[in-house]
């Protein structure tokens, strides 16, 4: 079944302890990124990758790092969570070209106390 | 600066009418636009998608017209039905699929 993987679902941490949210997509798809959710603000973007070791700033990227080793996996890093960062984190990956979907995981929702 | 705009928070119809939602965007640049639903608790689904080159697109009860000129795109589903109750994203690139730009969705409530 093609999907998009993300784990975990649900986080509570404190601030400034780091963590990664992993995403693993087994469409071997090019495209990769990784946004929020937020109340009134829609789904707003964090960073892309269009391929492996090729990684782009989105919209709201501070406080986040990303990786992109292998075509699969997309980790997003927080090095240290503050609470401005609790929110509904989602995955997307897609093919590059028009009539292409991108499919998103289903969602992380990440608390930071 | 938000490119994508969806002005409309919330869309109430009734069951079999049909559901008209607008999107709207500032930059000329992009090039393919789809239109994404989303129950709570889950991720966004794709609905259906049009690229630049063609100003509508059908897919069953879904259909979406662009209008380039004026920088303008809709969804129309007909009819509507109460399983439609969502929020609706519109989202847009300017590279073929790659880094979407999202508004800030439309919920829309179907009544029976």
């Amino acid at each position: 079944e093609a999907q998009v993987t993300q784990n975990p679902r649900y986080l509570i941490t404190v601030t400034g302890k780091k963590l990664t949210v992993t995403c693993s997509q087994n469409m071997n798809h090019e495209y990769m990124s990784w946004y929020r959710q937020d109340p009134g603000l829609g789904l707003r973007q964090i960073y892309y990758s269009m391929n492996v070791e090729v990684t782009d700033k989105g919209d709201v990227p501070e406080g986040y790092k990303v990786s992109r080793k292998e075509k699969r996996n997309f980790p997003l890093i927080l090095e240290s969570p503050s609470p401005n960062q609790t929110s509904l984190y989602f995955c997307a990956s897609s093919s590059p070209g028009q009539d292409t979907e991108a499919f998103f995981g289903q969602g992380t929702r990440l608390t930071v106390v | 600066d938000q490119q994508v705009k969806q002005n409309s928070p919330s869309l109430s119809v009734q069951e079999g009418r049909i559901s008209i939602l607008n999107c709207d965007y500032t930059n000329s640049m992009f090039d393919y636009f789809l239109w994404y639903k989303k129950y709570p608790a889950e991720g966004p689904t794709f609905l259906i998608s049009i690229s630049s080159i063609k100003d509508k697109n059908e897919d069953g009860r879904f259909t979406v017209f662009l209008n380039k000129s004026a920088k303008h795109l809709s969804l129309h589903i007909v009819p509507s039905q109460p399983g439609d109750s969502a929020v609706y994203f519109c989202a847009a690139s300017r590279n073929s699929g790659y880094a979407l730009n999202f508004g800030k969705g439309t919920s829309l409530l179907v009544t029976p």
